[in-house]
């Protein structure tokens, strides 16, 4: 059984550029959420998406958007990235409300 | 705004002993308490969680108190081994669909 995969690992891109990161959920769940970790901080809650919509946003600014597809899986795209944005992207999945996250391991984004 | 604080930042313990990691939340109708362990370089796993209409969670050598008056949740870990060391994570679902987590906690158990 398929854990949260996510991709890619690893990621390096210039200020100013576009980031795409992917995340397959967990067979079984419908729901994916996505959060930003900073270096020695908790993840911060950037959106979660359920039936193809954005159903409960965090503080973060228009620049993040995503998408979640029929099969449920999702992407998070980043626009204009700042270094500020250099960070831990997880994924989590859930089914329905959202008890009990499964996490992938995640895309490490650095920003030059 | 919604908040968790975690106590302490980090802990060390000789193996065997046990560890207790606090935290505080804000929002008065979060009713789900997740714990997480995450391990260097890799994801968080959940290790237990409580709701709110229980006191106390037990699995093994782990177990997760709930005060709702009080609004603290605390992890008590109890002989503890050197693989139990990695920096553990308290949350607090707010609203209906997002969790908000604690600054986390590096748990080193000293052999």
């Amino acid at each position: 059984d398929a854990g949260v995969t996510q991709s890619p690992t690893h990621l390096i891109k210039t200020r100013g550029q576009q980031v795409t990161l992917r995340c397959s959920p967990k067979s079984g769940h419908d729901t994916v959420s996505w959060y930003q970790q900073a270096l020695g901080q908790g993840p911060q809650f950037i959106f979660q998406y359920y039936e193809e919509e954005e159903r409960q946003r965090g503080n973060f600014p228009d620049r993040f958007s995503g998408h979640q597809f029929p099969n449920y899986s999702s992407e998070l795209n980043v626009n204009a990235l700042l270094l500020g944005d250099s960070a831990l992207y997880l994924c989590a999945s859930s089914r329905g409300t959202g008890y009990g996250y499964t996490f992938g391991s995640g895309t490490r984004l650095t920003v030059v | 705004g919604e908040n968790v604080e975690q106590h302490p930042s980090t802990l060390s313990v000789q193996e065997g002993d046990s560890a207790v990691i606090k935290c505080t939340y804000s929002d008065s109708a979060s009713n789900y308490f997740p714990w997480y362990k995450q391990e260097l370089g890799k994801r968080p796993q959940l290790i237990i969680d409580i709701r709110s209409n229980v006191g106390e969670k037990k699995d093994q050598r782990i177990a997760v108190t709930l005060n709702k008056t009080a609004k603290h949740f605390s992890l008590h870990i109890t002989e503890t081994q050197p693989e139990d060391s990695a920096v553990y994570f308290c949350a607090a679902q707010s609203g209906t669909y997002k969790y908000i987590f604690g600054t986390g906690t590096r748990l080193k158990v000293l052999a």
